[in-house]
């Protein structure tokens, strides 16, 4: 059983249109996470955030995504107007109960923009 | 900058064992980690070594460090058509668990 769920599994949408995806981590933990992997290509790290803020992100996180906490248990993505390069599969993952444990990936979002 | 490079391909026979190798470039990486993703799924934790160990085993799992060479490998003894999946190296670089992945080796069991 995943530690962390992730909604929708599939996302097809058009480019320009804004998409978010879910994250529901089963235990209530700090520190979340997304990565994302382009088909073909290495897992690359997004955006770390602990305490509902943001406390790393890559250069890949440009101010067309976002994320947030919105009711203290989703974790969500969102990224305003998809381009075609965004196609990806996106995975969160959550901390374990300390600052050193390992992280707990989801099963992953695949997100195709049209 | 950080870099994790690991073969791309490795088949084995059903029974015997699978040693599966990457390099890394960040001399200050505390924790070293190996995923296993397989078809359709997301990444399962398989194991993780900290930096100032050499080696780790976990049942048919066993994590070598070589920390002056930087160079980490797994061997998966006995391996069996279930292991058949890609297996990622990471390094954890910088703060906040950002992690760098190796592109991945793919791992195919034949009998």
């Amino acid at each position: 059983e995943p530690e962390v769920t992730q909604t929708p599994s599939h996302q097809v949408t058009q480019m320009g249109q804004e998409v978010i995806l879910r994250c529901v981590p089963i235990s209530n933990h700090l520190y979340f996470y997304w990565y994302r992997q382009i088909l073909g290509q290495k897992v690359e790290f997004l955006v770390s955030f602990y305490n509902n803020e943001i406390s790393e992100k890559s250069e890949i996180f440009d101010d067309q995504f976002s994320v947030e906490r919105p009711d203290g248990s989703n974790f969500t993505l969102k990224i305003r107007s998809t381009k075609l390069e965004d196609s990806a599969m996106y995975f969160c993952a959550r901390q374990g109960s300390s600052y050193n444990s390992p992280l707990h990936f989801g099963n992953g979002t695949r997100l195709t923009v049209t | 900058g950080e870099d994790v490079e690991q073969s791309l391909f490795l088949s084995v026979r059903e029974g015997d064992s699978s040693v599966i190798n990457c390099t890394y470039t960040d001399s200050s990486s505390t924790y070293l980690y190996w995923y296993k993703q397989e078809p359709g799924a997301g990444l399962q934790l398989l194991t993780y070594i900290f930096s100032n160990m050499d080696m780790k085993q976990d049942q048919r799992l066993t994590v070598l460090l070589n920390k002056k060479d930087k160079h980490l490998s797994l061997r998966i003894a006995d391996t069996q058509t279930g292991d058949s999946a890609i297996y990622f190296c990471a390094e954890l670089s910088g703060g906040y668990n950002k992690l760098i992945f190796g592109a991945g080796t793919r791992l195919a069991v034949h009998p």
